[in-house]
């Protein structure tokens, strides 16, 4: 079977870091996404992982361990904007792709 | 700028109604995934296809549900007869074979039904 877990909430104060993390139990593993999703919106691409490592890109940086079948989302420089729901989604098997509930983020001024 | 377009943005229907909804997936892209949101469960994933044909239903209640790709340039997702809790938003959204930093998954801005 699969099974996604990420903290449903997180609380984060502008201009601080915020991680956010993920584990995943998956059949056949090809990649990792994070998505970003504001209220009332579609899911948008943040960043993709299939080798263990860090990739950063601007004030956003993912991190994969496959032995631990874990990851996380880096968030630097919180703004307001940044307040949103972050998914995490496996890509499997045949190029399956399931996410997680997803994790909603507050930003506090 | 290419992207995933789905219709209706919003359906109101009865219960007991067929509904249809459609995805045109951007042009090029061979996989098409249906996902239903919901606050209590998040993102489900339906059925998916790659190059039309079904990969994966087994997300679908299919007594009700049913997912089509009559063409390359659609994709089909009806309910027959809708229920109340097949209220949710429907997502849509397309991609490569080999899914990649340089080739996601692209959503279309997803089909509010609510079923009354």
């Amino acid at each position: 079977g699969q099974n996604i877990d990420q903290p449903t909430e997180m609380t984060a104060t502008e201009g601080a870091i915020v991680q956010i993390n993920c584990t995943y139990q998956t059949s056949g593993f090809n990649g990792l996404f994070w998505y970003q999703q504001h209220a009332g919106e579609a899911p948008t691409f943040l960043s993709y992982n299939v080798l263990d490592g860090l990739e950063e890109k601007g004030r956003f940086s993912s991190f994969l361990s496959r032995s631990k079948g874990y990851s996380y989302l880096l968030l630097k420089e919180l703004q307001m904007k940044d307040s949103a729901s972050y998914l995490c989604a496996v890509i499997g098997r045949d190029d399956k792709i399931i996410f997680g509930k997803g994790t909603r983020l507050h930003i506090l001024p | 700028d290419a992207r995933v377009t789905q219709t209706p943005r919003h359906k109101v229907t009865e219960m007991g109604q067929e509904v249809t909804m459609r995805c045109q997936p951007i042009l090029g892209h061979n996989t098409v995934f249906w996902y239903r949101q919901t606050m209590m469960q998040g993102l489900e994933l339906l059925a998916y296809f790659r190059n039309r044909a079904p990969l994966d239903d087994s997300g679908m209640p299919k007594d009700r549900f049913s997912a089509e790709m009559p063409d390359a340039t659609l994709a089909t997702l009806k309910i027959q007869p809708s229920e109340p809790r097949d209220s949710a938003v429907y997502f849509c959204a397309s991609g490569f074979e080999q899914s990649s930093y340089n080739s996601p998954l692209h959503f279309g801005n997803g089909t509010r039904l609510t079923v009354t």
